[in-house]
């Protein structure tokens, strides 16, 4: 069974500070990996996603993905505290399904 | 543009009720989903329409029904639904942005049935 897996959290960091947000996934047919960020009580917002091993960037974020190790990260620069919210992590392994994880809580405390 | 719109924003059903929900999309994307989300978990997938044909249903009820009358529209008409089916619904449409397939989210409905 395809899982992705995220540590539920809270996350808490303080103004200013990096944020690592970590996923893993079970599946080595993974395609595409995306993370959202969602408010609470509001639908989920793409980030961005990535699909080559490395690391992406745009603007405070960064994606990295380590397709060997079958892991993927969000890494947020500068954290504001409207930057909190809960992140979802998610795995395409066709171009119509999305595999989700359960999501980490980021808090941002000024 | 990646605008996905939803209505209504908030439903109160009854268990005897018959209502619907809405989603739009004008960008031509191919696809279309429905997700329900309940508290604290991940959006669960419920149908995919691709092509205006559906593609995925993952074994939902059939009091949850679907219809995409045009690619542009995607419906899903509700029956009888029980307590429990109270949650947040998600529409999604996807396009191909640098090589990969990507959803969309719209805002969503509340839905609570009483």
């Amino acid at each position: 069974q395809k899982e992705v897996e995220q540590n539920s959290g809270p996350l808490s960091v303080p103004e200013g500070a990096i944020a690592s947000l970590n996923c893993t996934y079970s599946d080595r047919g993974s395609q595409s990996f995306f993370w959202y960020r969602q408010y609470s009580g509001k639908s989920p917002e793409l980030i961005m996603f990535i699909y080559s091993n490395g690391d992406k960037e745009d603007g405070r974020f960064t994606a990295q993905l380590n397709k060997a190790s079958q892991y993927v990260s969000l890494l947020i620069r500068d954290s504001q505290p409207s930057d909190s919210a809960t992140y979802l992590c998610a795995v395409s392994y066709n171009t119509d399904k999305l595999i989700f994880g359960t999501g980490t809580r980021l808090q941002v405390f000024p | 543009d990646t605008e996905v719109t939803q209505t209504p924003k908030h439903l109160v059903m009854g268990m005897t009720n018959k209502k619907s929900l809405k989603c739009e999309q004008h960008m031509g994307h191919r696809a279309m989903y429905w997700y329900k989300q309940k508290a604290k978990k991940p959006p669960e997938l419920m149908f995919v329409y691709s092509y205006e044909k559906l593609s995925i249903n993952e074994s939902v009820p059939s009091r949850f029904s679907p219809e995409c009358p045009n690619s542009s529209l995607l419906n899903l008409h509700l029956h009888a639904l029980q307590p429990e089916d109270s949650a947040l619904y998600l529409c999604a449409s996807s396009q191909v942005t640098m090589g990969t397939d990507t959803q969309y989210f719209g805002p969503g409905t509340r839905l609570t049935v009483l």
